[in-house]
């Protein structure tokens, strides 16, 4: 069974950084492509960032990138995503994806003063 | 940015009953390797996003026929038929054919 799970959520001040990460298991880890997408409190789905199995090509959207740095460790089956320079609108649950198919719990970052 | 337009924003259907979500997107879905990349999701309520429909029309694992997906280009249909109460949710169609790949702003659905 497919299973990702966030963890590394909780509340930041804007301008600071949070690191979070997503455990895999059920699955051949580096077989495939990962993202990440997040949903602010009562809103829409927004693609964060997305990364081949390899690791050697990540992709954003302006929204994030030269902000965010999405990476993985496909000897500990891990998806990180490096969240810098991070502003209100950076509030949401962030969600691991496998391929955009198999989707993790999430994990809320709140970035609030 | 492909922009993708859901109608209706809401729904509300009866139980047995059968219904249908449209997306449309402001660029044509087709990838340069032949595929379309338009996915259907349901968000249940206090739960991740579920995927449904993968490239137009193809049922994921574990997902009942009631739902079907349909469309080509531009335009993309969700059908739903004989609704059960685990149907009621948020539904959202996403395209990864184009970066920035982007959702739909959602339909939710509700019992009449």
């Amino acid at each position: 069974e497919v299973q990702l799970v966030e963890t590394g959520g909780g509340l930041v001040q804007p301008g600071r950084s949070l690191k979070l990460s997503c455990v895999a298991s059920g699955f051949t880890f580096n077989n495939y492509w990962m993202s990440w997408t997040r949903q602010a409190p009562g809103k829409g789905l927004e693609w964060v960032a997305s990364i081949t199995n390899s690791g050697g090509s990540t992709y954003y959207p302006d929204s994030v990138k030269g902000r965010f740095t999405i990476s993985r460790d496909n000897a500990q089956n891990t998806l990180y995503l490096q969240m810098n320079s991070l502003r209100s609108e950076d509030t949401a649950t962030y969600y691991c994806t496998r391929g955009m198919a198999y989707w993790g719990q999430g994990t809320l970052v709140t970035v609030s003063s | 940015d492909v922009v993708m337009t859901q109608t209706p924003v809401s729904l509300s259907v009866s139980l047995g009953g059968q219904t249908s979500i449209s997306c449309r997107s402001s660029q044509s879905l087709v990838h340069s390797d032949g595929n379309t990349y338009l996915y259907w999701y349901l968000q249940k309520p206090g739960q991740s996003p579920q995927l449904l429909i993968y490239k137009v029309s193809n049922r994921f694992s574990g997902v009942p026929d009631r739902f079907s997906g349909s469309g080509s280009g531009t335009d993309f249909t969700l059908k739903i038929s004989r609704v059960e109460p685990e149907d009621l949710g948020v539904y959202y169609c996403y395209q990864g054919t184009h970066y920035p790949w982007t959702f739909g702003g959602g339909t939710k659905l509700e019992l009449k």
